[in-house]
């Protein structure tokens, strides 16, 4: 079965540069939410997204911004990338209930490391 | 505030013992509450949730509303129990976040 896509799956970038990352939903899911995981900590959700529109924010820096696309797929983009950025970050995607009861599969993560 | 408390980093156990890894939250109003583990080098996966009041890989987990808490068990530990848990917790319907617990690491021995 399909599941959630995210690339690129590492990014190494410097500091003060912009990242792009990307997630591709289980096909007919139209929530996408994305979720920042530090070192040795847990999941921290950032923003999420249905029907192209915001529907939850979290603690999402100013520097960051990501958008849900016709296609349902998103984009983070993070802009002036500090050290602290580097992290793994989750994307997730849920659909119609009943159908998923609402869950929301994960994808494998993208690894961004900024020196 | 929202808040998921996982009190053990760490949780050894041996093969065909008692599993229970410990859960509690806080939240004022009614949440939903997900177990979610995840293998070595594999992703995130939804265990269970509360709604469901299933019984997944021999895992259980029941919502205990006085005591806010919602602690996973499983009565006899296979070594492919092995993995990371995370207790998770949700206050809205859906596009709303979850809000996760610090993880448990539970490590059968044989």
């Amino acid at each position: 079965a399909a599941g959630v896509i995210q690339s690129p799956r590492h990014l190494i970038k410097e500091k003060r540069e912009t990242a792009t990352l990307k997630c591709y939903p289980i096909p007919r899911h139209d929530t996408v939410y994305w979720y920042q995981q530090g070192p040795g900590q847990d999941p921290q959700f950032l923003i999420s997204f249905y029907e192209k529109m915001q529907s939850d924010k979290g603690s999402i820096p100013d520097r960051f911004s990501a958008q849900q696309f016709s296609d349902y797929h998103s984009e983070l983009n993070m802009s002036s990338l500090e050290l602290g950025d580097s992290a793994l970050y989750f994307c997730a995607s849920s659909g119609d209930p009943p159908e998923s009861l609402d869950e929301q599969f994960f994808g494998p993560g993208t690894r961004l490391t900024v020196l | 505030a929202q808040r998921v408390t996982q009190p053990e980093k760490l949780l050894s156990v041996f093969k065909g013992a008692p599993v229970e890894l410990k859960c509690n939250y806080s939240y004022s109003g009614s949440p939903e509450l997900f177990w979610y583990v995840q293998y070595s080098r594999q992703r995130l996966q939804l265990l269970l949730r509360h709604i469901s009041r299933e019984s997944i890989k021999g895992f259980t987990a029941d919502l205990n509303k006085g005591e806010t808490s919602f602690h996973l068990k499983k009565p006899f530990a296979q070594e492919e129990d092995s993995a990371m848990y995370y207790c998770a917790l949700r206050t809205g319907g859906r596009g709303n976040k979850l809000v996760f617990g610090a993880g448990t690491i539970l490590r059968v021995k044989s």
